[in-house]
């Protein structure tokens, strides 16, 4: 079946440091999303990319879709103690909408 | 999303026994979807349902069953529970296209013991 993966699967930073999670498929996709989940509460959609080598921004945040399709990472300059949660792409393949396992992250002030 | 109302919340129950968990919503979404949460997991897809008359199996569906009782509202159910039924499950909706973000209700924590 289709399968996403993200990695780190967790990732430990200072505040002010950056941060970068990586999804990876093995098939090429049509569009990826990102989804935050903080604490306690539900995934929450932040960003959908869909056009090869798209870069978008949102504040701190930077999202990238791969040349060829297949990746995607964000990237999170000078965090802080607001971005702790876990970081989710998922991928909606029409028939089937997949979740990769998620990045942890978490900001030690 | 306030508009997305999941019953329960928390459920405690014991094994064998049927469970509903309810979803509605106000958004006047065509597409809901259910998953299940476990730690290191992440969110894996049982049922999703395009519209009332469409209902269609996601990766782990064995166990469950569903119910699309009218646009707003796609319930859950565990027709006889086990304890490693025991998650975090979502309900979520989209509009009617492909490549709709996806916005979540609150959760319903189930423990089966």
């Amino acid at each position: 079946g289709q399968q996403v993966m993200q990695i780190p699967q967790y990732q430990h930073v200072q505040e002010g440091e950056d941060f970068t999670t990586y999804c990876n498929s093995s098939t090429t996709l049509s569009n990826i999303q990102w989804y935050k989940q903080r604490p306690g509460g539900h995934p929450v959609f932040l960003i959908q990319l869909v056009k090869s080598g798209e870069v978008k921004k949102q504040k701190r945040l930077t999202f990238q879709f791969g040349e060829a399709k297949k990746n995607s990472s964000l990237h999170i300059t000078a965090t802080q103690t607001t971005d702790v949660g876990t970081y989710f792409c998922a991928v909606d393949y029409g028939q089937n909408f997949v979740f990769g396992p998620g990045t942890r992250l978490s900001v030690l002030p | 999303d306030a508009d997305v109302t999941q019953t329960p919340r928390n459920r405690i129950t014991k094994t064998g026994k049927r469970i509903m968990l309810e979803c509605s919503q106000t958004k006047g979404h065509d597409r809901m979807y259910w998953y299940r949460q476990d730690p290191g997991l992440g969110l894996r897809l049982i049922y999703y349902s395009f519209d009332v008359k469409d209902i269609n199996k996601g990766e782990i569906s064995d166990g469950y069953s569903v119910s699309r009782q009218a646009q707003a509202k796609f319930s859950l159910s565990l027709e006889s529970a086990i304890p490693n039924q025991t998650a975090l499950y979502f309900c979520a909706t989209s509009d009617w296209t492909d490549n709709q973000p996806q916005h979540f209700g609150d959760g319903t924590r189930l423990s089966i013991l």
